[in-house]
């Protein structure tokens, strides 16, 4: 069956532009979580949806902003964008029970100039 | 607070066994996973340990856990060159919901293996 599908793959943006990334589950999935990669600050989560509904929040700040649909795909917003929100961004879906694995798409690369 | 540490750097010979350390700190974690992450790639779940085991062995990797130094390692028997990569450490902690889309990373461990 098909993995985790994250668009685009990559991305440019400058300061103060907003961008939204999509993420499809694997077909049956309904957990989809969200985390952050850059070189400083490794792999930061920043949520987790579960039926459309927002499970778990990281510490990023509001600018960053996520949702799920009815069919479990889910996008995350990055609004005001900084030079430092220049990183990799991994989905990562499951079907959300407590010892279910999480499979990772291949990630967005934003850069923003 | 919580914080997961792995050295940044292992240099092995191709044959020999790789051993990468990691050291976590919420006890509440369930769950212990090593991941693999190839240039260009997303994350590669290799293994995972649940937190009343000590030991896990999957063909050529083993876990080691010590749940009372908070101590986990990866072992990687007869390492190929096709193993380099970087690896993470991760743990789960106990969430609202006892979901596991909250994942702690270190920073992650690069493998370089020299044929």
């Amino acid at each position: 069956k098909a993995g985790v599908t994250q668009t685009p793959r990559y991305l440019i943006k400058t300061r103060g532009q907003q961008v939204t990334l999509s993420c499809s589950p694997i077909s049956g999935h309904r957990s989809v979580s969200w985390y952050q990669q850059t070189p400083g600050q490794g792999l930061q989560f920043l949520f987790e949806y579960f039926s459309e509904t927002q499970r778990n929040k990281g510490n990023f700040p509001g600018r960053f902003s996520g949702r799920q649909f009815s069919n479990s795909r889910s996008e995350m917003n990055v609004s005001t964008l900084e030079l430092g929100d220049s990183a990799l961004y991994l989905c990562a879906s499951s079907l959300g029970a407590s010892d279910d694995e999480q499979f990772f798409g291949p990630g967005t690369r934003l850069t923003v100039l | 607070g919580e914080d997961v540490e792995q050295s940044l750097f292992l240099s092995v010979r191709e044959g020999d066994s790789s051993v990468i350390n990691c050291t976590y700190t919420d006890s509440s974690s369930t769950y212990l996973y090593w991941y693999k992450q190839e240039p260009g790639a997303g994350l590669q779940l290799l293994t995972y340990i649940f937190s009343n085991m000590d030991m896990k062995q999957d063909q050529r990797l083993t876990v080691l856990l010590n749940k009372k130094d908070k101590h986990l390692s990866l072992r990687i028997a007869d390492t190929q060159t096709g193993d380099s990569a970087i690896y993470f450490c991760a743990e789960s902690p106990l969430n609202y919901g006892g979901s596991q889309g909250n994942l702690i990373f270190g920073k992650g461990t690069k493998l370089s293996v020299k044929p």
